[in-house]
């Protein structure tokens, strides 16, 4: 299996700061044959179902606001923030799909600092 | 408005079974996989089980942690997803989520969740 794994385990910053959460992969999920990276990041909110971020990498789900993105590619990769908001405080998680089973990060937990 | 709904979970004792239900709504069930996701008290997610569109012939997998004890299946006249969990440990206590996947042959990526039901296995 593919193991998943983020850095750092929890993260504050202040308000209009920018936010940096690595995922990194135990096994390259970029596919050669058409040069995509299969890893998705998703932001779970107390009490709430995980919502999707970001696929293939750096595509942001429609209705995402552009200050979230995401980059890397092989078996690092990031999500940034680039000028938190009070309503970004959650956990964020990183998965794999490149193939079965999907495996996700342990998720990283963003905090207001 | 594109909905899922889980329903079926409860307290059950180790070694019994429960079925879990995932009814979609606002939009075609039928031309997306779907899968089911849990979460442990306080822990990360673990993806379950997934379930092909018919059309790209129905195909299913499971994780190894619950390979021969899970079942998923699918009923799209209903609009409803499955899963059907026998012998319970302690282990599947977790909120379990369906997920519809963004492609009908399981791309691995969930654009759309419910809100989870609840499955505690304990004596």
């Amino acid at each position: 299996d593919t193991v998943m794994t983020q850095s750092p385990d929890s993260l504050a910053v202040s308000l209009g700061e920018r936010a940096t959460i690595n995922c990194k992969s135990s096994q390259s999920v970029l596919y050669s044959s058409n040069n995509n990276n299969y890893l998705a990041w998703y932001q779970q909110k107390q009490g709430q179902p995980p919502k999707l971020l970001i696929y293939w990498a750096s595509t942001r789900e429609s209705g995402v606001p552009d200050r979230f993105s995401g980059s890397g590619s092989g078996t690092d990769f990031t999500l940034t923030i680039s000028s938190l908001q009070a309503e970004d405080v959650a956990v964020y998680y990183c998965q794999q799909y490149y193939h079965t089973p999907y495996t996700f990060g342990q998720g990283t937990k963003l905090e207001i600092k | 408005e594109v909905q899922l709904v889980e329903s079926g979970g409860g307290l059950v004792q180790p070694g019994r079974s429960l079925r879990l239900s995932c009814t979609a709504s606002g939009f075609t069930f039928g031309d997306y996989a779907m899968s089911w996701v849990r979460q442990a008290p306080g822990k990360g997610l673990e993806w379950v089980s997934f379930i092909r569109s018919k059309a790209s012939g129905g195909t299913i997998e499971y994780a190894a942690s619950v390979n021969g004890r899970f079942t998923i299946s699918r009923d799209d006249s209903k609009n409803i997803a499955y899963l059907e969990m026998n012998s319970l440990k302690t282990e599947d206590t977790a909120v379990y989520y369906c997920a519809r996947d963004i492609t009908n042959w399981s791309q691995g990526v969930f654009d759309i969740w419910g809100q989870g039901t609840t499955v505690t296995v304990s004596s």
